[in-house]
């Protein structure tokens, strides 16, 4: 069955950075696009970014653009997100998810559980 | 940006019928995916392209889209079914609705 798992969260200082990782199984990982989603405590879902299943395409949410980048190893099956000069406004529960393409549109059919980030001094 | 509008909540008598919105400019042009969210748990996709249900998802819940209204129908509802649910669509990134809270009284 598919799972994704993600690991990496954790208390940051304001302007420091952070990796995430999502270790993905039960399906061929360089076949799919993927997905980072965040939402921040007690809000709505709030999408980060989008990686082609080949690494050749990569979209951002305007918030995190040019801060955050979103990167894959398909020999590890592993998802990432490189966030830097962190934000207090950045923290939320982060998750990764996989891309589903059909009617000329991207969805997410299956998530990890998530892992908070909490950007505070 | 594309915007997607949803009502904040609604609510519904168990057995009865639930009937979320998503309203977007001529949405109907676009497909719309919807997740459920229960509290303290990862989003679950239940429909997806509009209309169809993913493998383990019960027939009760259906979606349609036309017009500037997405909806997202719920039948026969339980207590279960208490959660977040939100819209989305693909405009070259992806965009959520703000979320619905639906509570079954």
């Amino acid at each position: 069955q598919v799972q994704l798992v993600e690991s990496g969260g954790g208390v940051i200082q304001p302007g420091r950075s952070l990796r995430l990782s999502c270790e993905a199984s039960g399906f061929t990982f360089s076949r799919y696009a993927m997905h980072w989603v965040r939402q921040a405590p007690g809000r709505g879902l709030e999408w980060v970014a989008i990686i082609w299943d080949d690494g050749s395409n990569r979209f951002y949410a305007d918030s995190v653009k040019g801060r955050f980048t979103i990167s894959r190893d398909r020999s590890k099956n592993t998802l990432f997100l490189q966030m830097n000069s962190l934000r207090a406004e950045d923290t939320a529960v982060y998750y990764c998810a996989r891309a589903r393409y059909g009617s000329g549109s991207y969805s997410l059919d299956y998530w990890g559980q998530g892992t908070l980030v909490t950007v505070s001094s | 940006s594309y915007v997607l509008t949803q009502p904040p909540s609604v609510s519904v008598a168990p057995g009865k019928t639930a009937m979320i919105t998503c309203g977007g400019n001529n949405i109907g042009t676009r497909t719309v995916h919807w997740y459920q969210q229960k509290p303290g748990q990862a989003p679950v996709m239940v429909v997806y392209d509009d209309s169809d249900r993913p493998s383990g998802i019960p027939e009760r819940f259906s979606g349609s889209n036309s017009g500037n209204t997405a909806t997202l129908t719920v039948t026969r509802v339980e207590v279960g079914d208490e959660a977040d649910y939100y819209c989305q669509v693909w405009d070259s990134l992806v965009i959520f609705g703000g979320g619905t809270k639906l509570t079954v009284l």
